[in-house]
This record gives structure tokens, sequence and C-alpha cells, in this order.
């Protein structure tokens, strides 16, 4: 099992750019979720699906889109890409049913200037 | 409002001197309260899930513990390897997000 899967790794975007980070997972997950870790301000939440053809707002989720249109993958776009933007993404992916732990991703790291 | 506060927010530890990490949750009803290491650069790493006071689940030099408003990470005779950011996480009963503290980073010196 690769598990979670992100990419790219790392990406530097101009601002007003578009783009498209890529997850996905191979443990037949329901549950995939995209958070963003600035320093010192730990992982905040953008946005959650609970299925295929379902997805739900987090806490921070202004300039993102996603869409989950089978249970592997759950992408999320970044329009009009701003320096605020800046910062690492993480995918996790956790079962609907216990145990409940979430799983992550390597990680994208982008940079907005 | 659910929220999760970790101390103390850096600890050094020489190789052998054990401690212990604390997390401090506000939940309305708690489904789990996950214990996570991220290395730097990499994603978080599951380590524990603790689901009801008097909880405890242990691996290898790590023990956590669980009760009505706290968790700790307690480590025995830590080694370098174990230096990482270690993230306390809690979930509610009703809602499927989870909520971070901001982490611990641990140092512990040869």
């Amino acid at each position: 099992n690769a598990g979670v899967t992100q990419t790219p790794k790392f990406r530097i975007l101009k601002i007003g750019q578009s783009m498209t980070l890529q997850c996905a997972q191979d443990m037949n997950h329901n549950y995939m979720y995209w958070y963003r870790q600035d320093p010192g301000m730990g992982l905040k939440l953008i946005y959650y699906s609970v299925g295929a053809g379902i997805t739900d707002k987090g806490e921070v989720p202004n300039g993102y889109n996603v869409s989950r249109s089978t249970t592997e993958d759950f992408p999320l776009r970044l329009e009009l890409a701003a320096p605020s933007q800046t910062s690492v993404y993480f995918c996790a992916s956790s079962a609907s049913h216990g145990p409940y732990e979430q799983y992550f991703g390597p990680g994208t790291r982008l940079t907005v200037t | 409002e659910d929220q999760v506060t970790q101390s103390p927010e850096a600890l050094r530890l020489q190789e052998g001197e054990s401690s212990s990490l604390n997390c401090s949750y506000t939940v309305s009803g708690l489904r789990g309260l996950f214990w996570y290491r991220q290395d730097p650069g990499k994603g978080p790493e599951f380590l524990f899930t603790l689901y009801s006071a008097g909880e405890e689940k242990e691996k290898e030099r790590l023990k956590a513990t669980l009760t009505k408003k706290e968790s700790f990470l307690h480590i025995t005779a830590p080694k370098p390897e174990d230096s990482a950011t270690y993230l306390c996480a809690v979930q509610a009963l009703t809602g499927n997000q989870f909520y971070f503290g901001t982490g611990t980073s641990l140092t512990v010196i040869p």
C-alpha cells in the first residue's frame, strides 16, 4: 500500500496563477481532508469530504476549491494564487467507522511570489 | 468552541531524561484524542488513539494517557531519534472535523 500520496512536492506560483494539488489514497477510506500548516499555527482544515460527491468547508476555505469524483482522489484547486496561500499543504484520509485516526501524505510546499 | 492547547511549545532533554508533554482540550463530547509525530519536511505520522478517560497506550518509549480534560505523552529514557514535533488532535462526537494543537518540538541531546 502506498497510503496517501501527494503531488507535486514543491511548487512556486506567481500571484494570480492557478494550480491543482493532487491527493490520492489506496486504503479505501471514505473520509479525506486538506490542511494547511503555517509555522507556529498548527494544522488548519481547508476542506473535507465524507465520500465521493460530498464535500464541505473547513476552517479556512477561502481561495480554494475541491471536488471528489472517486473514493481514491481528492484534488485541491487554488484559483488566483495570493502570497497568503504560501504554506505547506497536507492531505489526509481516515475510515468512516472506527478506528478514526487520520493518515497523512508527505505534503506539498507551495510558495506564491 | 472545540480547541486544543499543547505545552510546552519546545522541550530540550538530555538523552535518558524522562519527561511529559501536555495536551489540554475542550470539546463537546470526545470521539477520540490522537497523538502524531512529525519530522521536519514530512507529514504527521500516527502514534496513538485514546477514546475514554483512564485509557493508556504504549509504544516503545512513549506512553499516552487520557483524562477528561487533558492527555499526556510520557517519554521514558528518550533517545536522539525521538527528536520531532509531537501533535495532539481531538475529534468531537458530532461532526467530522479534527482540531489540532500547535505541537511540542522535542529535542533530545546525546
